[in-house]
């Protein structure tokens, strides 16, 4: 079926590790996006992919890190360097520039770093 | 900046009955669009319905339907015939045509419903 993957489902983390949560989509959708969501809160926007190799920081993207080597893969790798990164973090995908501007979200992944 | 705004973080209805979520915005683009998504307990995001600015006529998707005002910039979504499944987070969404397809989210309102 086609979809949307994130893994894990839950993640736990040390204070001062790097972590990278995955994103992986089957269909042929060409941006992908990154989103956090915290309690009380609407999906914020941490990075946007358009086209491979090409990415933009969205609103709150200090402390994170993307790529985007293939159409079907776009981790996100939380840094040290985030101050708050406990978190349920929502990847999303959407065919961009053919009209149809809706997102199709994956199942998220909670970091808990302690 | 694109704001999105729901007012109401809690509603409740009774099994079978109607009950309006409201949303409000603020752009000063011309042609963007709007969303409904439901979160339920799973923490999946589901979209509901979408609304193109540029269609007077409301979208409708079998119980879920919205009032688009555009002018008032409001985008409310109703649910009729409510259902225990509905119980959920609700999240309007807006997007501009063209660009990044940023979508801006509002805070969300939590729907309980009543057996």
């Amino acid at each position: 079926d086609g979809g949307i993957t994130q893994s894990p489902k839950y993640l736990f983390r040390k204070e001062g590790q790097n972590v990278t949560l995955s994103c992986e989509q089957n269909l042929n959708h060409d941006a992908m996006y990154w989103y956090r969501q915290d309690p009380g809160q609407g999906l914020r926007l941490i990075y946007y992919s358009q086209i491979v190799n090409d990415f933009q920081k969205g609103d709150i993207a200090e402390g994170y890190s993307v790529s985007r080597e293939k159409k079907e893969s776009f981790p996100l790798t939380v840094t040290s360097a985030q101050k708050n990164p406990t978190a349920f973090y929502l990847c999303a995908s959407s065919p961009h520039g053919r009209g149809v501007y809706e997102q199709y979200f994956g199942p998220g992944t909670r970091l808990t770093v302690t | 900046a694109q704001t999105v705004t729901q007012s109401q973080p809690e509603m409740s209805v009774q099994e079978a009955e109607t009950v309006t979520l409201s949303c409000t915005y603020d752009t000063s683009e011309s042609d963007y669009y709007l969303f409904w998504y439901k979160q339920p307990p799973s923490r999946q995001m589901i979209l509901v319905i979408r609304q193109e600015a540029y269609k007077q006529q409301n979208a409708t998707e079998n119980r879920f339907s919205v009032n688009f005002q555009k002018a008032a910039k409001s985008f409310s979504l109703k649910i009729s015939d409510s259902q225990l499944g509905d119980a959920a987070m609700y999240f309007c969404a807006y997007t501009t045509q063209g660009g990044s397809e940023k979508l801006v989210f509002g805070k969300g309102t939590k729907l309980t419903v009543n057996p």
